[in-house]
């Protein structure tokens, strides 16, 4: 069974300041990618990451999988309240393209 | 373009009732997918659809859940009978394809509690 585990699992600063969140894994994923979770909806794809070593920038958000394609990053830069929410990596498997989530990390901006 | 639809949006029903929660995907999407994600945790993969064959359900409790999309478009979720530990939301996601590239939406989920 392949795992992700996300850290830190909760995460509390103030608006402005950066921070950074991790997936890793003892797997090899095809493929890996970032979601963001509000309360009630449903999760929103952010990136996806295919080649190891691969860096993606999505405005403030820096997304990194690492060379051996096992674990994977997001930095956000001078977060804002909007961030807040629940990040989940997800890594993607298999010949249906299985995505396997982690548990994620909840991100609150305080204003 | 409209979003992946899902009801109900909440449900209570007490242990060994039964429940049925109801998907209809984004128009086009051949393949469908069904989650359980309980608090706390992300999103566990129960079943997945291509059209109207199962292409994996090997995380789906068979004794008690079943699912079905026999006309290759909305998708029914039945849980008979309810145990407490099914309390969770239960997501609704579609594709174009089960391939690298192709996104998977969800819809905003049915949150069950099981009393």
């Amino acid at each position: 069974t392949q795992l992700l585990e996300q850290s830190p699992q909760f995460l509390s600063i103030q608006e402005g300041e950066n921070l950074t969140v991790y997936c890793n894994s003892s797997s090899v994923f095809s493929s890996l990618q970032w979601y963001r979770q509000e309360p009630g909806e449903g999760p929103v794809l952010l990136v996806t990451v295919v080649t190891g070593g691969e860096v993606k920038k999505l405005k403030r958000l820096t997304f990194q999988f690492g060379d051996a394609r096992k674990d994977s990053s997001l930095h956000i830069t001078a977060a804002q309240p909007g961030d807040t929410g629940l990040y989940l990596c997800a890594g993607a498997g298999g010949s249906n393209y299985k995505l396997t989530f982690g548990k994620g990390t909840l991100l609150t901006v305080n204003p | 373009e409209a979003g992946v639809a899902q009801s109900p949006r909440y449900k209570i029903i007490e242990k060994r009732q039964s429940v049925a929660f109801w998907c209809n995907p984004i128009s086009g999407h051949a393949t469908l997918y069904w989650y359980q994600q309980i608090l706390g945790q992300g999103p566990k993969l129960l079943i997945q659809f291509q059209n109207n064959g199962v292409v994996d359900d090997s995380q789906l409790p068979k004794d008690r859940f079943s699912a079905e999309r026999l006309k290759g478009v909305d998708s029914t979720l039945k849980i008979q009978p309810a145990k407490l530990e099914d309390s969770a939301v239960y997501l609704c996601a579609s594709s174009f394809f089960a391939h690298s590239g192709y996104e998977q939406y969800f819809g905003p989920g049915t949150r069950l509690t099981v009393t």
